[in-house]
């Protein structure tokens, strides 16, 4: 059965922190897509990735990076000189294909102090 | 690139009665749409997959005659919830497909409080 697990529940830092959101997965699947979304309290997802079960390069993207690690079924997510904004609810996401149902972790909420 | 239209971003409806919530994707055809639903500071648990002309399959635990999901056209799928009540108040947010090119995509969610 697929799972995520986000074990961090909230997560308080002072602007500038450097800070990292842990996503642990189960699938039995050989191909499968990891996601973290952001959501802002207005509600709406922002997608910010998606990683396929095949490249486990690690992603950065500004301020962002992402550690896929097959070994251990963690994608992991840091951002970099946090900041305000980045307050929000960051959710890890499973899906078995590019184009199927989405298995959501429980949400880590990330506030960020100035 | 591809966009998913939610409607209503809100509503307040009085208990018993029914609320239609659509959701369009505006530049593309979606073959698949998903409808999840999110408890206050909770994660988003998936309700039913709806394919274009078929009838919706719905998760385990949901009710399938409060929550009708139709999926008439490739570009409209929509949610009623039948005798609303209380219980019922949620984020509602959908999702689509076209399972090509647009990959998936999620509408901006629409949160339904029944008084």
């Amino acid at each position: 059965a697929q799972k995520v697990t986000q074990a961090q529940t909230e997560i308080s830092v002072v602007e500038k922190e450097d800070v990292t959101l842990d996503c642990v997965y189960e699938t039995r699947d050989t191909t499968y897509y990891l996601f973290w979304y952001k959501q802002p309290p207005s509600g709406e997802l922002v997608f910010l990735i998606r990683r396929n079960s095949f490249d486990e390069q690690n992603e950065i993207s500004g301020r962002y990076s992402w550690n896929f690690q097959k070994s251990t079924s963690s994608f992991n997510f840091t951002i970099t000189a946090s900041q305000v904004v980045d307050s929000a609810v960051y959710f890890c996401a499973l899906s078995e294909s590019n184009f199927n149902k989405f298995y959501f972790g429980s949400g880590t909420k990330l506030n960020v102090k100035p | 690139g591809a966009v998913v239209s939610q409607h209503p971003s809100r509503v307040i409806c009085k208990s018993g009665t029914s609320v239609k919530i659509e959701c369009r994707s505006l530049d593309f055809q979606a073959t698949t749409m998903f409808w999840y639903r999110q408890f206050p500071k909770k994660s988003l648990m998936l309700m039913a997959t709806s394919n274009e002309g078929s009838k919706a399959t719905y998760e385990q635990g949901v009710e399938k005659d409060k929550f009708l999901i139709n999926h008439a056209s490739l570009t409209l799928s929509t949610l009623t919830v039948t005798s609303a009540h209380p219980e019922d108040s949620s984020f509602y947010i959908c999702s689509a497909t076209d399972r090509g090119q647009y990959g998936y995509t999620f509408g901006s969610g629409t949160r339904l409080t029944v008084v």
